[in-house]
């Protein structure tokens, strides 16, 4: 199976301060990643994504950076809000010819008031 | 637009029953993937399937667990005979090809 990690299970940040949560991913063949946001109780939530051919993806308030030399993914938040406390997930395609993605243990973000 | 549908959000079974759990994918996708996440934990693939064929379910355990993608209908997963380690949240999501998943709010299995 792929094997996708993160570095951090635990993130805590203060209200404004910039987040960065990093992902390590093992498989050279996936060129396509994702990251997710999940609160409790619910859902994966779409947050950003990058494919292998970009370094530097930016959304709202958030960034994704791609190094392919180290399979390292990292996504920062911007002015982390309250609303940003959730488990952050980053997703691999791996091999395969689907949209079947592999995905991380998670980072707890907390964001202190 | 309705997001991905999943339906019960909540069930409890004993031990031996049988759980079905159904996912209605977004308009327009056509293709479903069941995850399961257990607590604290990341979200392991399952399986994949397009409308009547299963496409790679390389992540479903080999017995008791089937999934489904009928022409007509939600995709279900089955689980047949439950055990305790069954219990988890189950998710399901859709998306078109090459785009990314978009995930319904999940099932949370209960085997008593």
């Amino acid at each position: 199976g792929e094997s996708v990690g993160l570095h951090l299970p635990t993130l805590s940040v203060q209200e404004g301060d910039n987040s960065i949560i990093n992902c390590a991913y093992s498989n050279s063949a996936s060129d396509y990643f994702i990251w997710y946001k999940q609160e409790s109780g619910k859902g994966p939530q779409f947050i950003i994504d990058i494919r292998s051919n970009m370094d530097k993806r930016q959304g709202q308030r958030v960034t994704v950076l791609l190094n392919k030399t180290v399979k390292h993914l990292s996504l920062q938040i911007a002015a982390t809000q309250p609303g940003d406390s959730a488990v952050y997930f980053c997703a691999e395609n791996g091999e395969n010819t689907g949209n079947q993605f592999y995905f991380g243990t998670g980072t707890s973000l907390t964001v202190i008031p | 637009n309705a997001g991905v549908m999943q339906n019960p959000r909540h069930l409890v079974r004993r031990r031996g029953q049988e759980a079905r759990l159904r996912c209605s994918p977004m308009k327009g996708h056509s293709h479903v993937y069941w995850y399961r996440q257990l607590p604290e934990e990341g979200l392991k693939f399952m399986v994949y399937l397009q409308k009547e064929n299963i496409i790679d379910e390389s992540g479903m355990p080999k017995e008791r667990f089937s999934a489904e993608f009928p022409k007509e209908g939600p995709s279900i997963l089955r689980i047949q005979q439950v055990v305790r380690g069954d219990s988890a949240a189950y998710f399901c999501a859709s998306s078109p090809p090459g785009a990314p998943l978009f995930f319904g709010e999940g099932s949370r299995l209960t085997v008593l």
